[in-house]
């Protein structure tokens, strides 16, 4: 049963633009979305999450648009670098347990 | 460093036989859990721990696998006649009961031949 679905599968941006990755959930419990960072070698990396309570957070150049309605919420890359390359994985929670995946995006940021 | 510790980071093994994984979590961190990494896919949830007590298991945790936490403090992913299919990367996480957000170790890579 697939309950957060991610996409796209991969993304090629140039240096200086905007990553954008959206994920979807089908699970109305869910009351807690983190976005992951993972390098090849080693685990996730927490990078940001968000309650939805809120609608958008930002931290840096990382920033977390959250649709309640929609049951949607996306990860926007401002000024894109090339040490953002990495598969990013969108998750989602209740009560801060279990964590449920998305399938990951793999980022590439051209020089 | 003291964040989480998996060991060991790489295990090569012959189908059939046992394997045994550990993880030490943070250290004033109550939750441990346990999830596997195929290839190309986000982890899935195994199992996780509240101090000593294992609270959830997936159904994907078959009864090759076993998983304890004595004294609430490291943790061990047992599989045991490995097969083919059980080989992946098992990530260990650690947090505090009440704070969102958790940690992962670097994962234990098993190549099962």
């Amino acid at each position: 049963q697939q309950q957060v679905k991610q996409s796209p599968q991969s993304l090629i941006v140039q240096k200086g633009g905007i990553s954008i990755i959206n994920c979807a959930y089908e699970n109305t419990a869910f009351d807690y979305f983190p976005w992951y960072q993972q390098f090849p070698g080693k685990g996730p990396a927490l990078l940001i999450a968000i309650r939805p309570d809120v609608s958008e957070k930002k931290e840096g150049r990382f920033t977390i648009s959250f649709n309640k309605s929609a049951k949607q919420f996306s990860l926007h890359i401002m000024d894109s670098q090339p040490g953002d390359s990495a598969t990013y994985f969108c998750a989602a929670s209740k009560e801060a347990q279990k964590l449920v995946f998305g399938q990951g995006t793999r980022l590439t940021i051209n020089p | 460093d003291t964040g989480v510790s998996q060991n060991p980071r790489h295990k090569i093994t012959k189908r059939g036989q046992n394997v045994t994984f550990r993880c030490d979590p943070i250290s004033e961190h109550n939750r441990l859990y346990w999830y596997r990494q195929t290839l190309g896919q986000g982890p899935e949830f195994l199992t996780y721990f509240q101090n000593e007590a294992q609270l959830e298991k997936s159904r994907l945790l078959s009864d090759r696998f076993s998983a304890e936490r004595p004294k609430g403090s490291f943790s061990t992913l047992e599989i045991q006649r490995t097969e083919q299919g059980d080989s992946a990367m098992y990530l260990c996480a650690s947090s505090r009961r009440g704070l969102y957000g958790y940690t992962f170790g670097s994962g234990t890579r098993l190549t099962v031949v």
